[in-house]
């Protein structure tokens, strides 16, 4: 299985919105509502930050928020702040039940 | 608030057999609805899935790993471990225990902080 496809660096100002795609194909992405998002910060573990496309764990802020068009996740930053300048990866179940992971992008806030 | 650790040796010798372990605290690994994961990361790379025991011993792997992988549960120690075989450079990474939650659509909710494990003669 091929990773998700994701590109591999955003940037925006402090208090813009960002948005990062995340591409699989109809094996995976397109198939279900069972697509997530982590944050990663440098030398820590993974963070989730989206469930099911478009739900926050508690105690996740609302300025992160999920959608899906086809076989094409996006996860939006709104409010940028100093403190999500990290790595997200998004992944997804796939009909042959695995997990798949995207690729990674860095998130830099300028 | 649950928290998983792993343990293993952090320096392992090619074509050898990579054993680790992830305790699991502050709540019990014999349930249903969690699956019990290994996730690595290769140096400056992204994540990769490598497969994930459920409670009841059910098993499921990357196919990308072939038959390299092994992941058992005891869940009279709260633990499960993950067995990797015939190891090249190619599999030196950080290694992460996770939990995957059904109820999340089976999102990783809950991780260890990660290991590093360097393949090396």
């Amino acid at each position: 299985q091929s990773a998700l496809t994701q590109p591999a660096s955003v940037s925006g100002s402090p208090g813009q919105s960002i948005t990062i795609s995340c591409t699989g194909t109809s094996s995976d992405v397109g198939a279900y509502k069972y697509v997530s998002w982590y944050q990663q910060h440098p030398a820590k573990a993974p963070k989730l930050i989206i469930y099911e496309v478009n739900n926050r764990p508690s105690g996740v802020s609302d300025r992160f928020s999920g959608s899906k068009s086809g076989n094409t996740a996006s996860l939006t930053i709104s409010g940028l702040q100093a403190e999500d300048e990290a790595h997200y990866y998004c992944s997804s179940y796939t009909t042959i039940n695995t997990r798949i992971f995207g690729g990674g992008t860095q998130l830099t806030v300028l | 608030q649950v928290q998983l650790q792993e343990s293993g040796p952090g320096l392992v010798k090619p074509s050898q057999t990579l054993s680790l372990t992830c305790t699991v605290s502050g709540g019990s690994i014999n349930s249903g609805g969690y699956y019990w994961s290994w996730i690595r990361q290769h140096p400056g790379k992204g994540l990769e899935w490598i497969g994930y025991v459920y409670y009841n011993a059910n098993t499921l792997y990357n196919p990308s790993l072939g038959s390299r992988a092994t992941i058992s549960i005891d869940t009279s120690r709260n633990q499960f471990s993950l067995k990797l075989s015939s190891l090249t450079a190619a599999d030196t990474a950080v290694y992460f225990c996770a939990r995957g939650r059904y109820t999340y659509s089976y999102a990783f909710d809950y991780w260890g902080q990660g290991t590093l494990v360097t393949v090396s003669s």
